[in-house]
């Protein structure tokens, strides 16, 4: 079955430690991407893949990071939460071949609060 | 970079239409429409290339102004099931989607 998963669904945590929230897709998509949604303002990019070693910012980067050493994976790390990351977090991918964007599948979400 | 949607919220009785707009300020390569149910992830509704394509998904439809950068989803004879939160997505040059901000529909009976 073509999926999105992200680990884990439901994160409390406190300020300042460090945790990563995965992301993994077996459809051998190109682009992987983090988004997060809080109430009123939709879903805001946070950083972006284009491929393997390839990543970019989004509207939203300030505090997180990325990485994208295999094409499968594409985790979000949080070096120091901060109360203001308390959101609603969601992987994507899709493929993109000559320059065209298809079909996005996204992950379940992951329920992040900060204390 | 995130496409304006309108309206922001909109009820409808069963049966009834609904007209959802994006606009953007940037040259558009092709809109994407997504649905989501609340406590879910968006699910893919269709996709719009440039060209002005008109396409359509059982009752829901929607048409890409490429000249205007604009997009239209149409919801005819509406059901409880519709309802859910409406994002259209942008692609511009840089081959990156951006979503705005959603359009909360609600079928009432």
């Amino acid at each position: 079955e073509a999926q999105v998963t992200q680990n884990p669904r439901y994160l409390i945590t406190v300020t300042g430690k460090k945790l990563t929230v995965t992301c993994s897709q077996n459809m051998n998509h190109e682009y992987m991407s983090w988004y997060r949604q809080d109430p009123g303002l939709g879903l805001r990019q946070i950083y972006y893949s284009m491929n393997v070693e390839v990543t970019d910012k989004g509207d939203v980067p300030e505090g997180y990071k990325v990485s994208r050493k295999e094409k499968r994976n594409f985790p979000l790390i949080l070096e120091s939460p901060s109360p203001n990351q308390t959101s609603l977090y969601f992987c994507a991918s899709r493929r993109q071949t000559s320059g065209k964007a298809g079909e996005q599948y996204f992950g379940p979400g992951t329920r992040l609060t900060v204390t | 970079q995130q496409p304006v949607q309108s309206p922001q919220a909109v009820i409808l009785r069963e049966g009834e239409d609904a007209v959802i707009n994006c606009s953007s300020s940037k040259a558009l390569y092709s809109v994407h429409w997504y649905r989501q149910k609340h406590g879910e992830a968006p699910v893919f509704l269709m996709i719009l290339l440039k060209g002005g394509e008109q396409k359509g998904h059982e009752k829901i439809s929607a048409s890409f102004n490429e000249k205007k950068q604009q997009s239209s989803l149409y919801l005819t004879a509406s059901q409880l099931s519709y309802s859910g939160t409406y994002f259209c997505g942008t692609v511009t040059g840089a081959n990156n989607l951006f979503f705005g901000t959603g359009t909360r529909l609600t079928v009432i009976p």
